[in-house]
């Protein structure tokens, strides 16, 4: 079992959707967990991230972490052809640097 | 802020051939990770510096894959010889501190990559 899972998709939807995009994992040890955005050829960018358990907002953007159930979210409102990218969760320990990636899911929003 | 700077961002080889990839991180960053991105997968971690040590090493194979961070700024990434399993995106990122930036989280900045092929 991967350490973090993630639907690649592709996932589709129409400009103004929201869309959900979510990831699992399986090591309790996680503390902080982030989103990144992928354009193509381009390198990550970190989105959002959430200590611990809970959620939060910024703009269009909100991230919930569900520690019980080791289970992360991350939610766009109003979503746009400009958020076409690829979206991966990654999570890391507290004292420990190494994150670990989901695989990441790609989203196309149509105009 | 310069972001991370990588080069270059595309190298096409020969099985058993050598490939080098540079990393320039931002000014001030501490820590520098080289990670690969095989496609339709999410990065992983080969090393992390902190200044010009290594931090961790353990996913780099090292019969093959050498890096080092000169001065505790630039680094190089080498592999010796390429294997077909190599074409990835080879990605660069630097942070602020080994532990955590002034809010917490370990936040990392990458390069745009730099993308081997092994034919």
């Amino acid at each position: 079992q991967k350490e973090v899972e993630q639907d690649p998709g592709p996932l589709s939807v129409p400009e103004g959707a929201i869309v959900s995009l979510n990831c699992t994992y399986s090591n309790s040890a996680f503390q902080y967990f982030m989103w990144y955005r992928q354009y193509s050829r381009k390198g990550p960018e970190l989105l959002m991230y959430t200590y611990s358990s809970g959620n939060k907002e910024d703009g269009r953007f909100t991230a919930q972490v569900d520690k019980s159930s080791k289970y992360i979210s991350l939610f766009i409102r109003d979503s746009q052809p400009s958020d076409s990218a690829t979206y991966l969760c990654a999570m890391s320990r507290w004292n420990n640097n190494d994150m670990r990636f989901g695989a990441g899911t790609r989203l196309t929003v149509k105009p | 802020e310069a972001g991370v700077a990588q080069s270059p961002r595309y190298k096409i080889i020969e099985k058993r051939q050598s490939v080098a990839f540079w990393c320039n991180p931002i000014s001030g960053h501490a820590t520098l990770y080289w990670y690969q991105q095989i496609l339709g997968q999410g990065p992983k971690l080969l090393i992390q510096f902190q200044n010009n040590g290594v931090v961790d090493d353990s996913q780099l194979p090292k019969d093959r894959f050498s890096a080092e961070r000169l001065k505790g700024v630039d680094s190089t990434l080498k592999i010796q010889p390429a294997k077909l399993e190599d074409s990835a995106v080879y990605l660069c990122a630097s942070s602020l501190d080994r532990d955590r930036d002034s809010s917490g989280a370990n936040v990392l900045t990458f390069g745009a990559g730099s993308r081997l092929t092994v034919l």
